[in-house]
């Protein structure tokens, strides 16, 4: 079974830094694309950011491009987010999921919660 | 960027009820549609993929169709535990989207 845990959420000012992590277990995460979702206070489910099982390609939505980077280590099976120029609208809960190749959301972690405000 | 809308966005329903959700693309997204549940609090859960595919363990009183700009999300007969709201996702292009969602509710 699919088992993934964010971690690194919390309250940080607009304009700081915030590095999310998510550990993977119950799969082959180094075969797995794997992806971040965020969710706004009340909103719906905006995609964020997916990479290739060996990190080779990468995708961001353009409201994040230059801001955002997705990482991953392998060897940890872990995923990462590193957040920097926060903005009050980049507040969200943000799920980490993998994603199968053709391009669905099969697991998803429980979320963490990042609330960008002074 | 492929919009994707979703109706109604409010549907109310009663147990034993059939009941269908439209999503539709800006533009043909062949089958490369998926569905999701999400519960309050909770994370999304994969319900279809490739329009039509039941992911496993998923009830079969879900069930899915449609191609290229119109599809639907048909539960059979509502159960307690399916009131929830429902998100259809498209992964044909870059950026994935996601509708606005619809959320069914007890009547």
């Amino acid at each position: 079974e699919v088992q993934l845990v964010e971690s690194g959420g919390g309250l940080v000012q607009p304009g700081g830094s915030q590095r999310l992590s998510c550990a993977a277990s119950g799969f082959t995460f180094s075969s797995s694309w794997m992806t971040w979702v965020r969710q706004a206070p009340g909103k719906g489910l905006e995609w964020v950011a997916n990479i290739k099982e060996d990190g080779s390609e990468i995708h961001y939505v353009d409201s994040v491009k230059g801001r955002f980077t997705i990482s991953r280590d392998n060897a940890k099976s872990s995923l990462y987010l590193q957040m920097i120029s926060l903005r009050a609208e980049d507040t969200a809960v943000y799920y980490c999921a993998s994603l199968h190749r053709s391009g669905h959301m099969y697991g998803w972690g429980q979320g963490t919660l990042v609330t960008v405000s002074s | 960027d492929i919009q994707m809308t979703q109706s109604p966005s409010t549907l109310s329903a009663s147990v034993g009820d059939r009941v269908t959700i439209t999503c539709r693309a800006s533009q043909s997204i062949s089958s490369w549609l998926a569905w999701y549940q999400q519960r309050p609090g909770k994370a999304p859960k994969l319900l279809i993929y490739k329009a039509s595919t039941l992911e496993s363990g998923v009830p079969s009183r879900f069930s899915g169709s449609g191609s290229g700009t119109e599809f639907t999300l048909t539960i059979s007969s509502l159960q307690p535990d399916d009131f929830a709201t429902y998100y259809c996702q498209q992964n044909n292009y870059y950026p994935y989207t996601f509708g606005q969602g619809t959320k069914l509710e007890i009547k």
